[in-house]
């Protein structure tokens, strides 16, 4: 079946610029998960849905972050006035439920802001 | 947080038993111990679940002793393609979904 997909997989933008990264989780799971990534590190939890709200934000770095999923499906995250230090994979997860369901996660959105 | 130490690296041949330790000293009661694997430009992949005891799937075992302190991921007769990153998670009942990665132990299989 379908997985986890994010568009788009690359994104090239310049310092101060606005962009939005879409999740489409798997079909029914009702926890979705933003996770950053830069190299050679493990993934960092940014923030985590259940339904269509947001069950915890702690992860998200500062307010220029911002992630929504309206309908309790599609996630977008949206960063603005990107900074070159925000360039990392981003990587997308979803689960069943979220105590103990494993994730399932997408390829990411590789950002980079020059 | 239940918070979880790997080892960074390991080195391996072909056809070789490869096991890897995590240790999770202050799990707590209903967590659960998790596996991925990932590969360079790809998300993690689920490997295996375990609470207690011994889980075995197609791809891995898992081996945890009856304090829950610490796990061990198992991957019998690695190969070239076993190469990759692995991860150990414990989730944690007080923020469900804050589910915390470390660096994983980066596994290299030679020929």
């Amino acid at each position: 079946g379908a997985g986890v997909s994010q568009t788009p997989s690359n994104k090239v933008t310049e310092k101060g610029k606005y962009v939005e990264l879409r999740c489409d989780p798997i079909s029914g799971h009702t926890a979705l998960y933003w996770y950053r990534q830069s190299l050679g590190q493990g993934p960092e939890f940014l923030i985590y849905f259940q339904g269509t709200g947001a069950a915890d934000d702690s992860g998200l770095p500062n307010d220029r972050f911002f992630a929504v999923r309206p309908e309790g499906s599609v996630s977008t995250l949206k960063i603005q006035r990107t900074e070159r230090g925000d360039s990392a994979v981003y990587l997308c997860a979803s689960s069943r439920s979220s105590y103990n369901s494993p994730l399932h996660f997408g390829n990411g959105t590789r950002l980079t802001v020059t | 947080l239940a918070k979880t130490t790997q080892p960074i690296s390991m080195d391996s041949y072909e056809g070789q038993e490869v096991n890897i330790t995590c240790s999770h000293n202050n799990i707590a009661t209903n967590d659960y111990i998790t596996w991925y694997q990932q590969f360079p430009s790809q998300g993690p992949r689920f490997i295996i679940q375990g609470y207690k005891t011994k889980v075995t799937n197609e791809v891995a075992s898992l081996f945890i002793p009856a304090d829950r302190k610490s796990s061990t991921l198992s991957l019998p007769r690695v190969s070239l393609s076993d190469t990759a990153v692995y991860y150990c998670l414990v989730g944690d009942k007080e923020s469900q979904g804050n589910l915390i990665f470390g660096k994983g132990t980066k596994l290299s299989v030679k020929p």
